[in-house]
């Protein structure tokens, strides 16, 4: 069975501070990985996602992920945090077109707070 | 626009009434699926449905009921809701097969109590 685990529940950075979002999954096979968003009230917006190819990959909003299948991770980083950037952020791994569907397994979130 | 538009956004209601809250896509998806999500929890999978007449069980599914009479619709039924069942519920839309990216599309969430 997949799973998805994100370690830190909360996080505060300074604006204009790097961010580094962890995330460890399992999956037997090679996953398809996503990281999604969620402002205040709103519902989950695409991030950036990986298939395959090249393991770093850019997203939305500055945000950047890397593949690394050596350890099963796929940590999400900014340079420069905004304010904006304020949100929870959930990774989640899928089985793709080849097996249940689209059902994607999330992590519990991480909760990030920008200081000014 | 492409959207999932979900109704109720909030509702209150008491143990035992049954509730319906309904779910619409404009984007020809095939796939449909109900998550709640609850603190500390993430994202949990209720029910899916690969296409019109066609729902299975995701995690969750106990207390809960789906249909798929429309490609475009996937209500989610409450037949007697219970205090456990509060919670924020995401319903989410995709295409499947050789146009399919994985990425679901989510609406912007049911918030449920249940007195």
């Amino acid at each position: 069975a997949q799973s998805v685990t994100q370690p830190d529940i909360h996080i505060t950075v300074s604006e204009g501070a790097s961010l580094e979002l962890r995330c460890n999954y399992s999956y037997g096979a090679t996953p398809y990985l996503f990281w999604y968003v969620q402002s205040p009230g709103q519902g989950l917006q695409l991030l950036l996602k990986y298939f395959s190819g090249d393991t770093l990959v850019q997203g939305i909003k500055g945000f950047e992920a890397e593949f690394k299948r050596s350890q099963s991770s796929f940590n999400l980083r900014k340079p420069s945090v905004h304010w904006s950037d304020a949100a929870e952020y959930f990774c989640a791994v899928g089985a793709g077109i080849t097996g249940g569907g689209n059902k994607l397994t999330f992590g519990t979130g991480t909760q990030l707070k920008v200081e000014l | 626009e492409a959207q999932v538009t979900q109704n109720p956004r909030y509702l209150i209601t008491v143990t035992g009434k049954k509730l319906t809250v309904t779910c619409s896509q404009n984007m020809n998806h095939e796939y449909m699926s109900w998550y709640r999500q609850d603190p500390g929890l993430g994202l949990r999978q209720i029910y899916y449905s690969m296409n019109v007449e066609v729902t299975d069980k995701g995690d969750v599914p106990e207390g809960y009921k789906v249909s798929r009479k429309e490609k475009r619709n996937f209500p989610l039924i409450l037949e007697s809701p219970s205090p456990n069942q509060t919670s924020l519920y995401f319903c989410a839309s995709s295409l499947m097969g050789t146009l399919n990216t994985g990425e679901l599309f989510f609406g912007e969430g049911s918030r449920l109590t249940v007195l």
